[in-house]
């Protein structure tokens, strides 16, 4: 469903280096999650945040944080990137239908 | 452990059925989804379920049974279009609104 904003859509990164992808929700929703999706691993839960506070997380090292800011805007950081990190990362807006944005396609070479 | 079961491929010709399972063993449950999605895009919602029995929408239709742990998606009059993955999940907690399990997905292949 339209709404679900993500930037940006294609990233190159060094291995090393760190990166920040951006979600912005559909208009009034106050949580987002957000994926990892590769070919061996699928689609995998990394964190959930709710008026700005992170309210799950999955099993990911700590390489891998969040945050929301008070828009629900959400931002997600990868630092000390490897090239296992290299996926489809997709936010989420939660409720009964979970829609997805069009996701960030990170490339760590 | 936490276990989302489903075939991996199937196969089905332009017109038909396909019928795909999923089983499910978590710790909790307050909803399963199913999503379809193309290869190279982001999964698309198709539909939700949280009480058993059968939700219809269009050529897409979802069941569920809570006591036996399973789900299955049913597409009918197949279209071309129609050939992608698709992938079951589940919330195991109410206060969890959006954290998801994702089964491997299964890819279904329409041919003419």
């Amino acid at each position: 469903k339209a709404g679900v904003t993500q930037t940006p859509r294609y990233l190159i990164k060094t291995r090393g280096q760190q990166v920040t992808l951006s979600c912005s929700p559909i208009s009034g929703h106050r949580s987002v999650s957000w994926y990892q999706q590769t070919p061996g691993q699928g689609l995998q839960f990394l964190f959930e945040y709710f008026s700005e506070t992170q309210r799950n997380k999955g099993n990911f090292p700590g390489r891998f944080s969040g945050r929301q800011f008070s828009n629900s805007r959400s931002e997600m950081n990868v630092s000390t990137l490897e090239l296992g990190d290299s996926a489809l990362y997709l936010c989420a807006c939660a409720g009964n239908e979970a829609f997805f944005g069009q996701g960030t396609r990170l490339t760590v070479v | 452990g936490q276990n989302i079961d489903q075939p991996t491929e199937m196969t089905a010709t332009e017109g038909a059925i396909v019928q795909i399972n999923c089983t499910y063993q978590t710790s909790g449950f307050n909803g399963l989804f199913w999503y379809q999605q193309h290869a190279g895009e982001a999964p698309t919602f198709l539909s939700y379920n949280v009480l058993d029995g059968l939700e219809e929408k269009g050529r897409f239709s979802s069941f569920l049974s809570r006591s036996k742990g399973y789900s299955y998606l049913l597409l009918k009059e197949l279209q071309m279009k129609d050939s992608a993955s698709y992938l079951c999940a589940v919330r195991d907690r109410a206060d969890s609104w959006g954290k998801l399990q994702f089964g491997a997905g299964t890819q279904v292949v329409v041919t003419p």
